[in-house]
């Protein structure tokens, strides 16, 4: 049962335009969201989260929003850059349970 | 703000040995999780220590093990090493749940290769 789908596994986006990174989940209870972006052999970084009750947050380049009746939430990136380049995974939080992560979405920015 | 620290970076050890890998997170967190990353099963959650106590725990089974000290300061257990349990190991640490702005950072984990 996977409650956090991020169902493209790829995704190419030219440098200075917007990459629009999608997740929906299936769980109406999820109070948190999270963005994280990896590298191979590296641990997850983290980039932004949402709460359940704001239907976005933006923190420099990266923006998420939250449309809770669709239980869907993208991650927003303007301007593309090409160390954007990585996987990135959104993760969901229901109080103090462990995260639930999403599958992850290839990014690749194109000079 | 210091980020989340892990040692060793690297381990290496063979079938049948135990190893303690440890973490320091982030100055004020008092949530730390542990998770496995393999290129096959991805990042699979271990267990996760708020203020001492073992608060969730992953599918794995009990030779792997771990504990929180009173300054958050953390380490896992694994004992009796399998081929397996090579991967990469990874900590994080997270503020309150509850709070407006729910982070959880990871700490750059320890490689642990089993021969």
């Amino acid at each position: 049962d996977q409650q956090v789908k991020q169902n493209s596994p790829s995704l190419s986006v030219q440098e200075g335009r917007i990459s629009i990174l999608n997740c929906d989940y299936t769980n109406s209870m999820f109070d948190y969201f999270l963005w994280y972006k990896k590298y191979p052999a590296e641990g997850p970084t983290f980039l932004i989260s949402i709460s359940s009750i704001k239907d976005k947050n933006e923190d420099g380049r990266f923006t998420v929003f939250l449309n809770k009746s669709a239980k869907h939430l993208s991650l927003h990136i303007v301007p593309s850059q090409p160390g954007d380049s990585a996987v990135y995974f959104c993760a969901a939080a229901r109080g103090n349970t462990p995260l639930v992560f999403g599958k992850g979405t290839r990014l690749s920015v194109i000079a | 703000k210091a980020g989340v620290t892990q040692t060793p970076r690297y381990l290496i050890k063979t079938r049948g040995q135990q190893v303690t890998l440890s973490c320091s997170p982030i100055s004020g967190h008092r949530s730390v999780s542990w998770y496995q990353q393999t290129p096959g099963q991805g990042l699979q959650f271990l267990f996760e220590y708020f203020s001492e106590t073992q608060r969730n725990k992953g599918n794995f089974p009990g030779r792997f093990s771990g504990r929180q000290f009173s300054n958050s300061r953390s380490e896992m257990n694994v004992s009796t090493l399998e081929l397996g349990d090579s991967a990469l190991y990874l900590c994080a640490s997270s503020t309150f749940p509850g709070t407006d702005n729910y982070e959880q950072y990871f700490g750059p984990g320890t490689r642990l290769t089993v021969t």
